[in-house]
């Protein structure tokens, strides 16, 4: 079975770029979420999909971050414009449900570095 | 409040030496899901146990054991005669589910394991 997929591995932009990032879940995971890991800390939500609907997105900076998961399967999170605090690595995970019972499998997340 | 605390930030061993990462959380549930992960240097997470709050039983595997004691709202992990491919950064997570669903995870304790 296919883990979780992420692209790219790595992005290098300039700040004020605008960034994506893409994922693909494990085929039957209903739960998405996206996290943003600092080096040295731990995963922090930015936003969690039940199928297509984002049921917490309250940690998401709603002014240049963006997500969309429309037809319930894979994902796409964007920066827009980027700013050299977005520098951080960007993971992806999935579950089966959101009730939170269920462990979440990660992808191998994408390194950002704003320049 | 939720909250998951990793006391530990690095840890070092030599090879065959036992060690026990520690993880302490905070929650009013009564309900509610216990996770460590493993963040080897290639940088996926990846899941290891999970343990809901009604269970207590320590569990085994292979070299790893885990101490689950609600009376000290501790989740410990030990790892038996470490070897060098256990070096990673290990992180404890809570998940609860009362009204809205959270899920925490701690800062991370880095484990080198020297040859």
């Amino acid at each position: 079975e296919a883990g979780v997929v992420q692209s790219p591995r790595y992005k290098i932009i300039e700040k004020k770029q605008p960034v994506a990032f893409w994922c693909n879940p494990i085929s039957g995971h209903n739960t998405l979420y996206w996290y943003l890991q600092n080096l040295g800390q731990g995963p922090e939500l930015l936003i969690r999909y039940e199928n297509e609907e984002a049921v917490d997105d309250s940690q998401l900076p709603k002014d240049r971050f963006s997500a969309e998961r429309l037809k319930g399967v894979d994902s796409t999170l964007k920066i827009q414009p980027a700013e050299l605090g977005d520098s951080a690595v960007y993971l992806c995970a999935s579950s089966l449900d959101g009730t939170g019972s269920y462990e979440q499998y990660f992808g191998p997340g994408t390194r950002l570095t704003v320049t | 409040a939720q909250k998951v605390t990793q006391a530990q930030t690095e840890i070092s061993v030599v090879e065959k030496e036992d060690v026990t990462l520690d993880c302490v959380y905070e929650t009013r549930d009564t309900t509610y899901y216990l996770f460590w992960y493993k963040q080897p240097p290639s940088g996926e997470l990846v899941f290891l146990i999970r343990r809901n709050s009604f269970d207590e039983q320590n569990e085994i595997s292979g070299r790893y054991s885990w101490n689950f004691q609600k009376s000290t709202s501790s989740f410990n992990f030990t790892i038996t005669a470490s070897q060098v491919v256990d070096s990673a950064v290990y992180f404890c997570a809570l998940s609860q589910f009362s009204g809205t669903y959270k899920y925490i995870f701690g800062t991370g304790t880095r484990l080198k394991v020297l040859a």
